[in-house]
């Protein structure tokens, strides 16, 4: 168990719909890291936040957002979704962004897309 | 641009069987960080290792061990004597330290298959 959980495990929704998959760091941990799993994409980056700020952003579309708020819970919104949306989302977590430390990373939000 | 290379897509092998997975690297950074991750059939993602640019050390874990090339730009991962439950997705990643972001890039993954 890496400590960081996310929820919910699974989500089925059709296309044009918005969801939003919901993140809790280790206990501890400042830094949370968005990635998307897809099968043509591999494993993407898509953004960071480090206590309540955004730090940085990699591959998200901007029909995607995310926040961190003061308890330090992360959500990541996802809307007029597509089926090539369709993937693993996965929330990690380090205790301060550093990157010596590594990454810890929850179970992930499975996301399908009728 | 940095670039991370697991040529072998999906490893077969009998258990008790050592392999060795392959990671090659590209960054322009003389400090990185590389790192090891493993996928198993129910999804989640494990952090295996981490390795600075300017420890060359090679580390063994148990039946696990890494060998960190810089001439090579390579940090390949060994499992002696594979169990079943090695069977695997495992995933190479490279964090550059000249990058604001603490992103980790990916390879694309080697899929391990230990046969009983």
């Amino acid at each position: 168990d890496s400590g960081v959980t996310q929820t919910p495990k699974h989500l089925i929704t059709a296309t044009g719909q918005r969801v939003t998959l919901r993140c809790s760091p280790r206990s501890g941990d400042l830094s949370v890291y968005w990635y998307q799993q897809s099968l043509d994409q591999g494993l993407q980056f898509l953004i960071q936040y480090y206590n309540g700020e955004e730090r940085a952003k990699g591959n998200i579309l901007e029909r995607f957002s995310a926040q961190q708020f003061p308890d330090l819970h992360s959500e990541l919104n996802l809307s007029s979704l597509e089926l090539g949306d369709s993937a693993l989302y996965f929330c990690a977590s380090s205790p301060s962004g550093d990157k010596r430390q590594p990454q810890h990373f929850g179970d992930g939000t499975r996301l399908s897309i009728l | 641009a940095q670039k991370v290379t697991q040529a072998q897509t999906e490893i077969s092998v009998v258990e008790k069987e050592d392999v060795t997975l392959d990671c090659v690297y590209e960054t322009r950074d003389t400090t990185y960080y590389l790192f090891w991750y493993k996928q198993p059939p129910s999804g989640e993602l494990v952090f295996l290792i981490r390795r600075n640019s300017f420890d060359e050390q090679n580390e063994i874990s148990g039946r696990y061990s890494w060998n960190f090339q810089k001439s090579t730009s390579s940090f390949n991962f060994t499992i002696t004597a594979s169990q079943v439950v090695d069977s695997a997705v495992y995933f190479c990643a490279l964090s550059e330290a000249s990058t604001g972001a603490n992103n980790l890039f990916f390879g694309t993954g080697t899929r391990l298959t230990v046969i009983p």
